[in-house]
């Protein structure tokens, strides 16, 4: 099993429409869960950190799920300009490395 | 801002070739990163470092290695290319004070070997 599932996608989207990413985990002494963005042909950017409360910035909501072993990013009112690729990303417990997933791919459609 | 800079956006070596790909960050981060990306197997972890003279291996460190002489600079080196190393190159590194703020990314450099 790999240590971070997401939906490849292609999710392909109206403006205007709310999307939901889901993204699992393998390993339960993960500690830090990150949502990147990367956009075509550049470098993944920090979206956001996902706290064990749900956290919230403007249109996007991200929720963890410890039980489950679950992340999940939702984008409200999209936007063009969120097409991009979204890489859900975990840390384990002690001095590791960041674990990356393969991301999801997002096109928002006028 | 911390800023990741890679030396090279775009390199195109000859196969057998001795290649180096530099990457340096300006906001005295501890721990530097090399991946490598290709379409539909994601970011790949090729080495890394969490200090001075120090490195661990990461997945897929054959045919690699590094240097870090300095904690400002992170040096990946391909002791002869080969065309499956044909990739986008990216380094990132990160601080232990802002561990929630996990990497930051330099702007990749894209190796075709011929």
């Amino acid at each position: 099993r790999k240590e971070v599932e997401q939906d490849p996608g292609p999710f392909n989207v109206p403006e205007g429409a709310t999307v939901a990413f889901n993204c699992t985990y393998s390993n339960s002494a993960s500690q830090s869960f990150f949502w990147y963005r990367q956009d075509c042909r550049k470098e993944p950017k920090l979206l956001m950190s996902v706290y064990s409360s749900g956290n919230e910035d403007g249109r996007f909501t991200a929720q963890l799920n410890r039980a489950s072993q679950y992340i999940s990013l939702l984008i409200r009112d999209s936007k063009l300009s969120d097409s991009a690729t979204y890489l859900c990303v975990v840390k384990n417990s002690g001095n590791t490395p960041l674990v990356f997933g393969k991301g999801t791919r997002l096109s928002v459609i006028a | 801002d911390v800023k990741v800079t890679q030396s090279s956006r775009y390199l195109v070596k000859r196969t057998g070739e001795k290649v180096f790909l530099e990457c340096v960050q300006d906001m005295d981060h501890e721990n530097m990163f090399w991946y490598r990306q290709d379409p539909g197997l994601g970011l790949r972890l090729i080495y890394f470092s969490y200090d001075v003279k120090m490195k661990e291996k990461g997945d897929i460190p054959e045919g690699y290695s590094v240097s870090r002489e300095k904690k400002e600079r992170f040096s990946l080196i391909l002791e002869s290319a080969s065309t499956n190393q044909t990739s986008m190159y990216l380094c990132a590194s990160s601080s232990n004070r802002q561990a929630l703020y996990g990497y930051t990314f330099g702007s990749g450099t894209r190796l075709t070997v011929v």
